[in-house]
């Protein structure tokens, strides 16, 4: 069976400074992806970043990388140079081979204060 | 450019009454999803489309059905809403599955329902 947990309910972070969002997975399957998605309060989810089980370097997109370290099956979402409209809620997410199902973490709701 | 387009934004219901939710996409995916998603939570997943093949999740109640007449559009039927059936819901697509479930979902704005 698949799991996604997410610690951390709410954070808050000042703006321009980093924020690391955690993220840990349970999976049997070799064959995985991990993804992040952003959702603010307008409902929309906004994908973010993607990161491979087979895949050797994390993840970075633009302001957004990902810390990936699969010994310890977990997939930090870490955000730089914070911006007030980062402010949303971000979910966690895994799809491993063989299931269609993608399982979304509890999320974690980032503030960004000015 | 929208890519994944779900209408009306918002839909008020009355109790017991069907209401169909849409969603219609221009990316040209094999998959279409529909997600529930309640308040402070998770989105959990209803159901999926390969291409015309209906992939319903085991939990999801019957009162939930879809239609996906082709490639572009999918729509929701919920046949006798109920309060516990408030929630927003989600539309996604992703090309194919990928490798080991890989493939990128991406969402549409959803629909945020409300019975009454």
């Amino acid at each position: 069976a698949q799991k996604i947990t997410q610690t951390q309910p709410g954070m808050f972070v000042q703006e321009k400074e980093a924020v690391t969002l955690d993220c840990t997975y349970d999976t049997s399957d070799p064959s995985y992806g991990l993804f992040w998605y952003k959702q603010p309060s307008s409902g929309e989810m906004i994908f973010l970043i993607y990161q491979g089980s087979y895949d050797q370097q994390n993840a970075t997109e633009g302001r957004y990388s990902l810390n990936f370290q699969k010994a310890r099956k977990s997939a930090n979402l870490v955000i730089s140079a914070s911006q007030l409209g980062d402010s949303a809620m971000y979910f966690c997410a895994m799809r491993a081979y063989n299931n269609n199902d993608m399982r979304f973490g509890a999320g974690t709701r980032l503030t960004v204060k000015p | 450019d929208a890519m994944v387009i779900q209408n009306p934004r918002y839909q008020v219901t009355q109790f017991g009454k069907p209401v169909t939710l849409s969603c219609s996409q221009t990316l040209n995916h094999n998959v279409m999803y529909w997600y529930q998603q309640k308040s402070s939570q998770a989105p959990k997943l209803l159901f999926h489309y390969y291409d015309k093949d209906f992939n319903n999740e085991a939990d999801t109640p019957d009162n939930f059905q879809s239609r996906r007449p082709n490639t572009s559009f999918c729509f929701l039927d919920i046949r006798s809403p109920g309060l516990g059936d408030a929630a927003m819901y989600l539309c996604a697509t992703s090309r194919d599955f990928g490798p080991g479930g890989t493939d990128t979902q991406y969402f549409g704005p959803g629909t945020r329902l409300t019975v009454l």
